[in-house]
């Protein structure tokens, strides 16, 4: 299947800084990327919806000013939590829509801990 | 996207057919069923899909009800790397395209 890579796999930040994380389809154009967040023994939970080159859908309670949602090309997404806080340690995943609109793909997916 | 219902947890051992049940009775006319797995502190993984036709490929079999409001997959011979959680996903396809919603699965643990 096609290849969605995440960048990078686990980080470590200090409680009031901002941290990126990229998401790239390796070997087709993604028209549209996800954004998803999965806390301890739970299931992923969708926050936002990106489209290339326009702004990003974000889920109801998810701040769009903190959580900020770039996709500037058809094979990159970064999302960057800013002034992040110990509640926003989480597992942080991607996916992008396939090149046949049929499945999605997922990265492996960030690990944040916010210390 | 029409609500799923899955088992909360199976048991297989090494080498046996794993089948993991799935309820969606409310599903419409043009929503597929998506299989997707997670294992441990991974993203989810594609495994298979359909509409009512039975399908297969090289990771499981999905078979679907004929009143399509019920499937099973089947991983023909489990193995320790197919523990995982599993979710079953009923979505649009195609131009309708809907974003994955995903519920709590099962969570099915392969013992030697």
């Amino acid at each position: 299947g096609a290849v969605v890579s995440q960048h990078p796999s686990w980080v470590i930040c200090k409680s009031g800084t901002s941290v990126k994380i990229e998401c790239r389809s390796l070997d087709f154009q993604a028209t549209t990327m996800f954004w998803y967040r999965q806390f301890p023994k739970q299931s992923l939970m969708l926050m936002a919806t990106s489209n290339e080159g326009s702004k990003a859908t974000y889920e109801q309670g998810v701040e769009k000013d903190k959580f900020l949602i770039n996709h500037a090309s058809l094979t990159l997404s970064t999302l960057t939590v800013t002034s992040a806080h110990p509640e926003d340690s989480s597992f942080y995943i991607c996916s992008a829509r396939g090149p046949m609109n049929t499945e999605a793909f997922f990265g492996q997916g960030t690990r944040l801990t916010v210390v | 996207d029409a609500k799923t219902t899955q088992p909360t947890s199976m048991d297989c051992a090494e080498g046996r057919a794993a089948n993991l049940p799935c309820n969606h009775s409310t599903i419409s006319g043009n929503e597929y069923v998506y299989w997707y797995r997670q294992i441990h502190s991974q993203g989810p993984q594609y495994i298979i899909h359909g509409l009512k036709n039975n399908e297969t490929n090289e990771m499981a079999s999905l078979i679907i009800t004929e009143d399509r409001k019920s499937s099973t997959l089947i991983l023909p011979h489990a193995t320790l790397r197919d523990t995982a959680v599993y979710y079953c996903i009923v979505r649009l396809f195609g131009s309708g395209y809907s974003t994955l919603t995903f519920g709590k699965g099962t969570m099915l643990l392969v013992s030697p």
